[in-house]
């Protein structure tokens, strides 16, 4: 039980595209998912909690015009990376909460040229 | 921002030999403790989550200890297996899994 799903796996873009990744709760309902960005050698960061009906919460630093957070059912959160720059290039991984614990998708490598 | 800190950053054992490594966290305003196994190119998977302060919880040859007073917890791992190779993450949980603070892991390669 608890699987999370995360899709693409991996992407490369062009500069000034936009890229979707979704994260889908595949055997609970989560009202509640989060998006963390890892860059190397560093710990997971969290960007934004996702609130399934409302708006997302976004931590300090983190443009919300860039980072475009939807969460419009009980399993399925996305982020869309609003014209992409090659400093967006990143490992995006969300999680899913699940009766107080949080249960990962397996990331996403954002590759932009 | 809260500082996690785990340590080493690397470790390699051969096969059979136990290990430990540690998640250092501020002592106040704790709720929980949760440590992860990450294989590369899969999910993190939930191995413990630690709530009070001397909690020792084990699942197979993995264990993990919790110090709250002192803001520490420590994993082991006994009788390594290669198939233990992965990284090792600890969160601090600020607020009943709603707010987690990651360390940057511990990677084991457990070498045959």
């Amino acid at each position: 039980g608890a699987v999370v799903s995360q899709h693409p796996s991996w992407v490369i873009c062009k500069s000034g595209t936009s890229v979707k990744i979704e994260c889908r709760s595949l055997d609970f309902q989560a009202t509640t998912m989060f998006w963390y960005r890892q860059f190397p050698k560093q710990s997971l960061m969290l960007m934004a909690t996702s609130n399934e009906g409302s708006k997302a919460t976004y931590e300090q630093g983190v443009e919300k015009d860039k980072f475009l957070i939807n969460h419009a059912s009980l399993t399925l959160s996305t982020l869309t990376v609003t014209s992409a720059h090659p400093e967006d290039s990143s490992f995006y991984i969300c999680s899913a909460l699940n009766n107080h614990e949080q249960f990962f998708g397996p990331g996403t490598r954002l590759t932009v040229l | 921002i809260l500082n996690v800190e785990q340590s080493p950053q690397s470790l390699h054992v051969q096969e059979g030999d136990s290990t430990n490594f540690t998640c250092s966290f501020p002592s106040s305003n704790f709720y929980a403790l949760h440590w992860y196994r990450w294989e590369t190119a899969k999910s993190p998977e939930a191995l413990f989550v630690m709530t009070l302060n001397g909690d020792e919880k084990k699942k197979g040859r993995i264990s993990a200890t919790l110090n709250t007073k002192e803001g520490y917890s420590y994993l082991y791992i006994k009788g390594s297996q290669p198939e233990d190779s992965a990284t090792y993450l600890c969160a601090f949980d600020l607020n009943t899994g709603n707010q987690f603070y990651f360390g940057t892991g511990t990677s084991l390669t457990v070498i045959p």
